[in-house]
């Protein structure tokens, strides 16, 4: 079963709009981590954000913040004043396992156009 | 600051060679992550490494294997290349914590396998 789900394939947005990247999770953990991260078309994965299971406030990053609703399980990312550098791949993460092992499970990803 | 260094950036192989990734973590990382990310695709765990040992495995053809050595590098080794083999492969580090704390993953700027 997909833990991670991510809905939207495709986003657009103008710049300088706020957008929000929908992002829900499967998890039976008390304990867990919810990432986002950015690939442009380089392809390098950049860290954006996270966001612990037991964090009571909203992760925020500069531009980015976590919009976290655990009992929803769900974990949308929104990006402020949308830049032309913005446009990417966006990829939410969860992480799996403890102590030596701690996998990222990623969504399909939502590809973020930024249009002038 | 240093950053994971993965050699080469780029390889091509034909059907049926071999292929060596390599990944330096950073320094005082002794965990390490490998991860495959085909054309399209979000990336999906390989294999981990704690301290030198094999920490977790994922959906890693037995065509690969992976070690990581004394000085915390990490090399995948692939053999019998399929043209399925195609796709990005990055490898992550991370220091070790405590089970349940947040342990960041840094990922390198991966290697980009194609296979003819």
């Amino acid at each position: 079963a997909q833990k991670i789900t991510q809905t939207q394939p495709g986003m657009f947005v103008q710049e300088k709009e706020a957008v929000t990247l929908d992002c829900t999770y499967d998890t039976s953990d008390q304990s867990y981590g919810l990432f986002w991260y950015k690939q442009p078309s380089s392809g390098e994965m950049i860290f954006l954000i996270y966001q612990g299971s037991y964090d009571e406030q909203n992760a925020t990053e500069g531009r980015y913040s976590l919009n976290f609703q655990k009992a929803r399980k769900s974990a949308n990312l929104v990006i402020s004043a949308s830049q032309l550098g913005d446009s990417a791949m966006y990829f939410c993460a969860m992480r799996e396992g403890q102590g030596g092992s701690e996998k990222l499970v990623f969504g399909k990803g939502t590809k973020l156009t930024v249009n002038p | 600051a240093a950053g994971v260094i993965q050699s080469p950036r780029h390889l091509i192989k034909e059907k049926r060679e071999t292929a060596t990734l390599k990944c330096y973590p950073i320094p005082r990382h002794d965990t390490v992550y490998w991860y495959q990310q085909g054309p399209g695709q979000d990336p999906q765990f390989l294999i981990s490494f704690y301290e030198k040992m094999q920490s977790d495995k994922g959906s890693i053809p037995d065509r690969f294997s992976a070690q990581q050595f004394s000085d915390y590098h990490s090399e995948l080794n692939m053999s019998s290349l399929e043209l399925g083999d195609s796709a990005l492969y990055f490898c992550a580090s991370s220091p070790h914590g405590l089970a349940g704390t947040y342990n960041e993953q840094f990922f390198g700027p991966g290697t980009r396998l194609t296979v003819l």
